[in-house]
């Protein structure tokens, strides 16, 4: 079946650098796509959404921007901070559900 | 606190064991799931509820089995598992059934199958 998938399963940072999160996506009906963040012991939380008649989307230091020609979700963070250390993960709504990928595990040093 | 609670966060039990867990939300929302998160896996839905009615069951093995009493509450019972089994189960909510709105998720129950 399709499914949402991400480039890497790793990325580390510095602290105060920029970090992009990608993820591909194979189902060109979706229209509804979702950022979560999971920390160690805790459920995903969400972080930012977007529908598909956008290609772009800000929050609160995070951006993300979707390219359905290629099929691309990307999150961006600005100035990486120690607490954004997680696991992320993009999602889409397929039908009636929300299907996850496999998540991008950030790691930021100081 | 989500707003979504999960209890126990932590299980541990044998494969002839019955065991439930259990979730609770808070937020008024009219749609639960539950859902499986394996090791190096994406996470995997396995029941839907819509208004207390289930609207999903996703090739789910018949040794776990979904409860949903009322809208705010959503158990899954647990019989004869597999150590394959041990995973964390996550519970998540969300205003209605099929519509674009992100999920509300608990701190999920990690549960080892011995």
């Amino acid at each position: 079946g399709e499914s949402v998938g991400l480039h890497l399963p790793t990325l580390s940072v510095q602290e105060g650098d920029n970090s992009i999160i990608n993820c591909a996506y194979s189902n060109s009906a979706s229209d509804y796509f979702i950022w979560y963040k999971q920390e160690s012991g805790k459920g995903p939380q969400f972080i930012i959404d977007i529908r598909s008649n956008m290609d772009k989307r800000q929050g609160q230091r995070v951006t993300v921007l979707l390219n359905k020609t290629v099929k691309h979700l990307s999150l961006q963070i600005a100035a990486t901070q120690p607490g954004d250390s997680a696991v992320y993960f993009c999602a889409e709504l397929e039908r009636t559900a929300l299907i996850f990928g496999k998540g991008t595990t950030l790691s930021v040093s100081s | 606190e989500t707003g979504v609670t999960q209890t126990p966060r932590h299980l541990v039990m044998g494969m002839t064991n019955k065991k439930s867990l259990k979730c609770e939300q808070h937020l008024g929302h009219n749609a639960m799931y539950w859902y499986k998160q394996s090791a190096k896996k994406p996470l995997e839905l396995m029941f839907v509820y819509s208004l207390e009615e289930r609207v999903e069951n996703n090739s789910v093995p018949s040794r776990f089995s979904p409860e949903c009493p009322n809208s705010s509450h959503l158990f899954l019972h647990l019989h004869t598992l597999q150590p394959e089994d041990s995973a964390l189960y996550l519970c998540a909510s969300s205003q209605v059934w099929g519509g674009s709105y992100g999920y509300t998720f608990g701190s999920g129950t990690r549960l080892t199958v011995v």
